[in-house]
């Protein structure tokens, strides 16, 4: 059963705290992406990547990291250096990077609360 | 940067009336995609459309681009209780290197 996995689907911590949320695909997939969605602001795009060992920031990456040591998986942190960081996180996958055509496939989400 | 601006944020219809969608990018695109977010899941794509002028049919939806490639629009004709979701356009071209630019997205409720 192909598609994109992330764990876990709520996930709460403390101001202060990193967290790392986790993201895998069996899709075959080259490239990576990861979202952030707050009400009414649509999807903002975090990081991205490519390839393996490769990646690169997209318009709101600060207070963020990530690796892409496997093609399968594209984990993100979410460090105490986000001054907003409750949201929820979405992670995305494409065919290839830079091909105009290629449509995105979306995990189910990660919805954290940082308290 | 790239940006694009949809409108309205929300929509609030009777079941069976009209539904429209428009979405506006600040610069040309090469493409533009439609997504559909049921409340509590994720984005699921909808179509692609690529041709200046292009307009392609789902069932009860109509998508349309832009002569200019600069706009384009989603409207659906006799909504149904399962129309209701965040409807996103995502565009491509440009300086995005083949990453999508959503739109804020609208909020389509409808009451039965």
């Amino acid at each position: 059963d192909g598609g994109i996995t992330q764990s876990p689907k709520y996930l709460f911590r403390k101001e202060g705290q990193n967290v790392t949320l986790s993201c895998e695909q069996n899709l075959n997939h080259d490239a990576m992406y990861w979202y952030r969605q707050d009400p009414g602001q649509g999807l903002r795009l975090i990081y991205y990547s490519q390839i393996v060992n490769d990646f690169q920031k997209g318009d709101i990456a600060e207070g963020y990291s990530v690796s892409r040591e496997k093609k399968e998986s594209f984990p993100l942190t979410v460090t105490s250096a986000q001054k907003n960081p409750t949201a929820f996180y979405l992670c995305a996958s494409s065919p290839q990077l830079g091909r105009w055509t290629d449509t995105q496939y979306f995990g189910p989400g990660t919805r954290l609360t940082v308290l | 940067g790239q940006q694009v601006m949809q409108i309205p944020q929300y929509q609030h219809v009777q079941e069976g009336e009209d539904f429209t969608t428009y979405c506006n990018s600040s610069t040309t695109l090469s493409n533009i995609q439609w997504y559909k977010q049921r409340p509590g899941g994720h984005p699921v794509f909808l179509i692609q459309l690529v041709k200046s002028g292009e307009v392609k049919k789902q069932k009860r939806l109509t998508f349309q681009f832009g002569e200019a490639k600069k706009n384009s629009s989603l409207h659906i004709t006799a909504t149904q209780t399962t129309d209701v979701g965040t409807y996103f356009c995502a565009g491509a071209g440009g300086t995005s290197y083949g990453k999508l630019t959503f739109g804020q997205g609208t909020i389509l409720t409808v009451h039965p």
